[in-house]
């Protein structure tokens, strides 16, 4: 199973501020991963698929780079409405699919 | 808009099983794979399975291996996930996803773009 871990565990930025989140894979997943948006008592909600095309809706503010194990999501400029936990996720190769551990964004 | 709107939150008693159903509405998941995905209280999102919509065949994560089916019903639109032999540790949110498109047996995955509104289920005694 590929295990993927996120960087940092939590980063604390100041709205406006530009955030960086990593996500390594444990073995190459090419340009197979997703990132997600969660928010407490909401569904999550897909920004970046195919390492970095954004979905539908998302705002360019967003951004994703990498390919094989090495991943960046990128927050131009923090928003209010942008503090949440990010997760990635490969989906090279299903079945399994993985997950990282979250990197939580919170308001410094 | 396809939504994907699951069933209500369920209290269990350890030892039980639990089923959760998932429907589309507004579309049709007919050609996608369905998967179900949970968050534990203060934990991350982990993925238990899916169901292949043509084969009908659902793979399931090594860990839920024996205590989860994934079942679909492609002429009411509607996925379930059943969990047995519940414990306090299946306390969680459970989201059901679309997560991939298929022709024929070959699918395209391209990450989770539609989810359930999420179920609560608690394993209490």
């Amino acid at each position: 199973e590929i295990v993927m871990t996120q960087s940092p565990a939590t980063l604390s930025v100041s709205p406006g501020e530009r955030a960086t989140l990593s996500c390594r894979a444990s073995q190459s997943v090419g340009s197979n991963l997703a990132w997600y948006q969660h928010k407490p008592g909401q569904a999550p909600r897909l920004l970046i698929n195919g390492a970095s095309t954004r979905a539908t809706g998302i705002p360019a503010r967003f951004s994703g780079s990498g390919s094989g194990t090495e991943f960046t999501l990128t927050i131009s400029s923090l928003q209010s409405e942008d503090f949440a936990v990010y997760y990635c996720q490969q989906y090279n190769n299903w079945p399994p699919t993985t997950f990282g551990q979250g990197t939580k964004v919170e308001i410094k | 808009q396809v939504q994907l709107v699951q069933s209500g939150g369920e209290v269990k008693k350890p030892g039980s099983s639990v089923k959760v159903s998932c429907k589309a509405s507004g579309g049709t998941f007919n050609n996608y794979v369905i998967s179900w995905v949970r968050q534990a209280p203060g934990q991350g999102l982990e993925w238990m399975g899916g169901i292949h919509p043509i084969l009908g065949t659902p793979s399931y994560a090594q860990k839920f291996q024996g205590r989860v089916t994934i079942t679909a019903d492609e002429s009411s639109g509607t996925g379930y996930m059943e969990l047995s032999s519940l414990r306090s540790e299946d306390t969680a949110v459970y989201y059901c996803a679309r997560e991939g498109y298929c022709r024929s047996t070959t699918c395209l995955f391209y990450g989770m773009d539609v989810w359930g509104q999420g179920t609560t289920v608690t394993v209490s005694s």
